[in-house]
């Protein structure tokens, strides 16, 4: 069972576009959400993260709407680059942090 | 302040043999975690560990997978008798608590 879904699976932007990725959940304990971003071949990394007390995070062109009476939170990309072209994950836990549940990822692919 | 350590990055082994995967957390980090990624998938969850402590294994196979996280020395994901389906990237990432995780940049094992 999915407990964080993902979409869509794959995107594709022309520069400067603004490509955005849904998540939705449907445990009420999650109460951290952040979202990770993967280079082939490399590990993912920590993009930017938020908590249900606020409905938007921004930090530099990445910014992530939260929804709580919905479960949904999705990231947006601003003024998006060929160098954003990438993976991206999102993902959920609660404040025990025992276990962090990954979405099913979203391949980005921004062009020229 | 050196980030996650996995070693080594990519571990050929032939069908039988027993492969051993290390990870070293970022330094003043307690909490490890270890994920699979087959190619074009997301992250599964496979085991939390804290320092002596397995939290939480549930992701992980009965049979043929251990982990362990010493007091002293890193993580270690030992799989025993690999098999071609053990093929794919071997995520570890670290955490301090309740916050976000960072990985680390993988092993890629390769099942002959």
């Amino acid at each position: 069972q999915q407990q964080v879904k993902q979409s869509p699976q794959s995107l594709i932007v022309q520069k400067g576009g603004i490509p955005i990725i849904n998540c939705a959940y449907e445990n009420t304990a999650f109460d951290y959400f952040p979202w990770y971003q993967q280079f082939p071949g490399k590990g993912p990394a920590l993009l930017i993260a938020i908590r249900p007390d606020v409905s938007e995070k921004k930090e530099g062109r990445f910014t992530i709407s939260f929804n709580k009476s919905a479960k949904q939170f999705s990231l947006h990309i601003m003024d998006s680059q060929p160098g954003d072209s990438a993976t991206y994950f999102c993902a959920a836990s609660t404040n025990t942090g025992n276990q962090f549940y990954f979405g099913t990822g979203t391949s980005l692919t921004v062009i020229p | 302040n050196a980030g996650v350590m996995q070693n080594p990055r990519h571990l050929v082994r032939r069908r039988g043999q027993e492969a051993r995967l290390r990870c070293s957390p970022m330094k003043g980090h307690s909490h490890v975690y270890w994920y699979r990624q087959l190619p074009e998938e997301g992250l599964k969850f496979m085991v939390y560990l804290q320092k002596e402590n397995i939290i939480d294994e549930s992701g992980m196979p009965k049979e043929r997978f251990s982990a362990e996280f010493p007091k002293e020395g890193p993580s270690i994901l030992r799989i025993q008798q690999v098999v071609r389906g053990d093929s794919a990237a071997y995520f570890c990432a670290s955490s301090p608590g309740v916050s976000g995780q960072f990985f680390g940049p993988g092993t890629r094992l390769t099942v002959l």
